[in-house]
């Protein structure tokens, strides 16, 4: 499974846009992208998955450069309620199941700001 | 629905001592699995099952048990509990069926203290 490095912590104020880039360098050509957003003392929530160029949900967008060794998680005009912790992950769809294992590293603590 | 629910949420062992944590999850999925969260990392995945009846180790499966008898049902059993076990558990579901497949779903986590 591909190692990403994402940076420890950030800072923003709301209503400002953050972006978040995560490196994978060792992606593998079956790896889907897939970022995680973590409360305190609350399980893990999906924001959004991708495989390749510019995925966008009601949430965020998630751009993914053609060499796919990087990708950037853009969350829009940020909240209070958005300081939490954001995991990115890389892994495949299964291997022949539908069970994708993630692995989780230390992510990015994002704090906002009024 | 109330998604992936885990018992109990909290729990003191003492070293040796065995325990089971529950998992239940009530939206037909096919696959489930448990983490561990240690203060200030990232989960880590101890087991999972793809099915009734099929269970596969993950990253740290040592000390731990899991069989899935039931597709709601995950439990997870501490064989003999050691204060490295001292962690947060997190169980979750997915399935390649929902809107965004392979999205999994977590429970609201049980905090094990082993003394």
């Amino acid at each position: 499974l591909a190692k990403t490095t994402q940076p420890i912590s950030m800072d923003s104020y709301e209503g400002q846009e953050v972006n978040i880039t995560c490196s994978h360098n060792n992606i593998a050509t079956n790896d889907y992208i897939t970022w995680y957003q973590q409360f305190p003392s609350q399980g893990p929530r999906f924001i959004i998955q991708g495989y390749k160029t510019k995925v966008t949900n009601e949430v965020a967008s998630l751009f993914i450069p053609a060499d796919r060794k990087s990708s950037t998680l853009s969350l829009p005009r940020v909240s209070l309620s958005d300081t939490a912790v954001y995991y990115c992950l890389v892994g495949g769809r299964g291997f022949g199941t539908g069970f994708q294992k993630l692995v989780f590293g230390t992510g990015t603590r994002l704090l906002v700001s009024p | 629905n109330a998604g992936v629910t885990q018992t109990p949420k909290f729990q003191v062992l003492k070293t040796g001592q065995s325990m089971t944590l529950q998992c239940a999850q009530d939206m037909n999925h096919e696959y489930m699995s448990w983490y561990r969260q240690d203060p200030g990392m990232g989960l880590r995945l101890i087991h999972y099952s793809v099915g009734a009846g099929i269970t596969d180790q993950g990253e740290v499966p040592n000390g731990y048990n899991v069989s899935r008898s039931t597709t709601e049902d995950f439990p997870l059993r501490l064989l003999s509990a050691a204060p490295s076990q001292t962690s947060v558990y997190f169980c979750a579901s997915s399935s390649t069926g929902t809107p965004t497949d392979y999205e999994q779903y977590f429970g609201p986590g049980t905090r094990l203290t082993v003394t």
